[in-house]
């Protein structure tokens, strides 16, 4: 079936505007994942949703960022008042519980 | 808390030569080991992973790696690379089963073949 799909694939922002990065994870996945890719690094993990459960937020850098799952499908990652060091890739993944993640192609968001 | 330690940054190649590229880690409790493959311009892809049972792993694409508990490695390693490995590589670690939390990546480790 499709993999990990993420939306936009570039976004382009100046600072202080609000961005929204969209993931639509395999079907049947419960599990949905974010990350921070910034130039040069690992990658940061940011937020996870499992189910129907609460998320686990431990990885947001501030609270300018939040994250919304409907049920097992899409979520959204919104950035809020954006900076320059918001300026990453971020990557989306998803997982059947207790299984390896499998990535999405990312968004490039750059803040000018 | 989890840490990974990818020791190169950058690993040059010839091509069909042998390649091994090292991983670290670092945590309290029982660990599930992954590695990623980033090509140019791609997204992430699981090249293998460790969650138990044997600790020599098989993977996508002939690599290989060795979960070793007593040095906590879990180097990946390649008899004969050719030219399309050429790509960013991740170790990553989990602390739950099959990775159901947030995975901790190392820095990456670019492997560049030579012709």
């Amino acid at each position: 079936g499709a993999g990990v799909s993420q939306s936009p694939s570039n976004k382009v922002t100046e600072k202080g505007k609000d961005v929204e990065l969209r993931c639509d994870p395999i079907s049947g996945h419960t599990a949905l994942y974010w990350y921070r890719q910034r130039l040069g690094q690992g990658l940061e993990f940011l937020i996870y949703f499992q189910g129907n459960s609460a998320p686990d937020k431990s990885g947001l850098p501030s609270d300018r960022f939040s994250a919304e799952r409907t049920g097992e499908s899409v979520s959204t990652l919104t950035i809020q008042r954006t900076q320059q060091e918001d300026s990453a890739v971020y990557l989306c993944a998803s997982s059947a519980y207790g299984r390896a993640q499998y990535f999405g192609p990312g968004t490039r968001l750059l803040v000018l | 808390a989890q840490s990974v330690t990818q020791l190169d940054s950058q690993v040059p190649v010839f091509e069909e030569a042998p390649v091994e590229l090292r991983c670290n880690y670092s945590s309290s409790v029982s660990v599930y080991l992954f590695w990623y493959v980033q090509y140019p311009n791609q997204g992430l892809q699981l090249l293998l992973k460790y969650l138990s049972g044997s600790t020599l792993v098989k993977g996508i694409n002939g690599f290989e790696a060795e979960f070793n508990k007593s040095q906590t490695s879990f180097h990946l390693r390649k008899p004969s690379v050719h030219i399309s490995d050429t790509a960013e590589y991740f170790c990553a670690v989990s602390d739950s089963g099959g990775g159901a939390d947030g995975l901790t990546f190392g820095k990456g480790t670019h492997l560049i073949i030579q012709p």
